[in-house]
């Protein structure tokens, strides 16, 4: 089955900074790689996916990139503020499968 | 509007009793899914169902049983409740089955077992 390794677990960036959260994942047959941002007390919420007919997707401060070839997807976040403290993680799941497994999360602190 | 909404939000209760949480969602969606996240934080998927039928059952206890009287609902019922059983369940949901589809999640229900 699909194994998804997340780095780091936790981040600690200045505001304005960026941050940069790594995933690997090993089934080749997964197809769609969301990101999630939990924030305290709250449920995942996702900010921002990618499919694998794409190499790179961006939404305002927030990117994705993916590597198919070396089994690996970044988050990318410019610009960092405050309210994006929150712990993040990455998920990988294949078109035939309705099983998403997750990172194991990524504590990330902005300090204003 | 919430779009996926759990019941109860914190729940404590001794070991061995049984307790159910409830989940609803008002998205029209077709899959519905049960997470369990560990005080580290890891989500670990428990069950999923499509349009009431049951697609996915992880190595979980079979103390544990979701049932779905329609596709718009999935409840999770836990039987002889354990100390190790103490977690966050969020429900989840998705427009359906298909890899590439998004998934919504609840805000999560606290569970301690005392």
């Amino acid at each position: 089955g699909e194994n998804v390794e997340q780095h780091p677990s936790t981040l600690s960036v200045q505001e304005g900074d960026s941050a940069v959260i790594k995933c690997t994942y090993s089934d080749s047959a997964s197809n769609y790689f969301p990101w999630y941002k939990q924030e305290l007390g709250k449920g995942p919420q996702l900010i921002i996916d990618i499919r694998s007919n794409v190499g790179e997707k961006k939404d305002q401060r927030i990117a994705v990139t993916l590597n198919k070839t070396a089994k690996h997807f970044s988050l990318h976040i410019t610009e960092t503020q405050p309210e994006d403290s929150a712990v993040y993680f990455c998920a990988a799941r294949s078109y035939n499968n309705n099983d998403m497994r997750f990172g194991a999360g990524t504590r990330l602190t902005v300090k204003p | 509007d919430t779009a996926v909404s759990q019941t109860p939000k914190y729940l404590v209760t001794q070991m061995g009793n049984d307790k159910s949480i409830k989940c609803e969602q008002n998205l029209g969606h077709d899959t519905m899914y049960w997470y369990k996240q560990d005080s580290k934080k890891f989500l670990k998927i428990m069950f999923s169902y499509n349009n009431k039928e049951l697609i996915i059952n992880e190595t979980v206890p079979n103390r544990f049983s979701p049932k779905s009287p329609d596709k718009a609902h999935l409840n999770l019922h836990i039987n002889s409740l354990e100390l190790g059983d103490s977690a966050v369940y969020f429900c989840a949901s998705s427009l359906g089955r298909s890899g590439s589809y998004e998934q919504y999640f609840g805000p999560g229900t606290r569970l301690t077992v005392t």
